[in-house]
C-alpha cells in the first residue's frame, strides 16, 4: 500500500507476556519513528531509525522495550514482560528524510490486563 | 527543550460555525510548527504548518496564526463540518523528534 502499515491493529496481552508490534513504512523512506500515545494524550517519542541504524532510543520507557529495523525497512517494537502501564497506542511514522513530512500509521492499540 | 500545550481539552461548535483551536509553546527559538488532525482509530494526519518567519498561513478552510510575542499559535477552521470532528494537536520539532501538545477534541453539533 501507499501508506504506513502497522500490525496488529489491536493486541490484548496478559501482564508478563511479551509482544511484538510491526511497522511497514512507506517504501523508500529512510527515517522511521515510534511514538507512544496514552489515552487522551499526544504522542510521545520513543525511538528513531535512519535506515537500519537506531540513532536515538532515549524515549524508550525501560529496558523492557526494544526496537529494531535490521534491513532498513520493516521495523519491530518489542515489549517484554508487559505491564499495565504499557497499555497505549503505539504509532509508527516514516519520512523520506529526518526533516521531511512525517506520515503516521494507524497505530497498534495494546491493552495489558 | 520544547513543550507545547493546548488550552482546551474539548471544543464544541455548531456545524457551519468557525472553530478556533489554541496552542502555546515554551521555546522562543522554535521556528516551525505543525498542526495534526487525528480521527478516532487513526494516526495523526498533517493539516498545515507554519514557519516562524510568517504570522499567518492559509490552506483550504484552515488558517494558522502565529504570535511569536506571546508564543501562541491557533488553528482556525472555517465553516466547520461533521468531518472535522477529531482531536487536533499542535507539534513542534525538537531536532528530528516531534513534541506534541495534549490535543483538543473538536465536537461538531448538527
Amino acid at each position: 500500500g501507499a501508506g504506513v502499515s502497522q500490525s496488529p491493529r489491536y493486541k490484548v496481552a496478559k501482564r508478563g507476556q511479551d509482544v511484538a508490534l510491526r511497522c511497514d513504512p512507506i517504501s523508500g523512506h529512510v527515517s522511521l519513528f515510534w511514538y507512544q500515545q496514552a489515552l487522551g494524550q499526544g504522542p510521545e517519542f520513543l525511538t528513531y531509525f535512519q535506515n537500519e541504524a537506531q540513532l536515538d532510543k532515549s524515549g524508550l520507557p525501560s529496558d523492557r522495550f526494544f526496537a529494531e529495523r535490521p534491513e532498513g525497512s520493516v521495523s519491530t517494537l518489542k515489549i517484554q514482560r508487559t505491564q499495565q502501564e504499557d497499555s497505549a497506542v503505539y504509532l509508527c511514522a516514516s519520512s523520506a528524510s529526518s526533516s521531511g513530512e512525517l506520515f503516521f500509521g494507524e497505530g497498534s492499540r495494546l491493552t495489558v490486563l | 527543550g520544547e513543550s507545547v500545550g493546548l488550552h482546551l481539552p474539548t471544543l464544541s461548535v455548531q456545524e457551519g460555525d468557525n472553530s478556533i483551536i489554541n496552542c502555546a509553546y515554551s521555546n522562543s527559538a522554535s521556528d516551525y510548527f505543525i498542526w495534526y488532525k487525528q480521527e478516532s482509530g487513526k494516526g495523526p494526519q498533517f493539516i498545515i504548518d507554519i514557519r516562524s518567519n510568517m504570522d499567518k498561513r492559509q490552506g483550504q478552510r484552515v488558517t494558522v496564526l502565529l504570535n511569536k510575542t506571546v508564543k501562541h499559535l491557533s488553528l482556525q477552521i472555517a465553516a466547520t463540518q461533521p468531518g472535522d470532528s477529531a482531536v487536533y494537536f499542535c507539534a513542534a520539532p525538537s531536532s528530528y523528534k516531534l513534541i506534541f501538545g495534549s490535543g483538543t477534541r473538536l465536537l461538531v453539533r448538527p
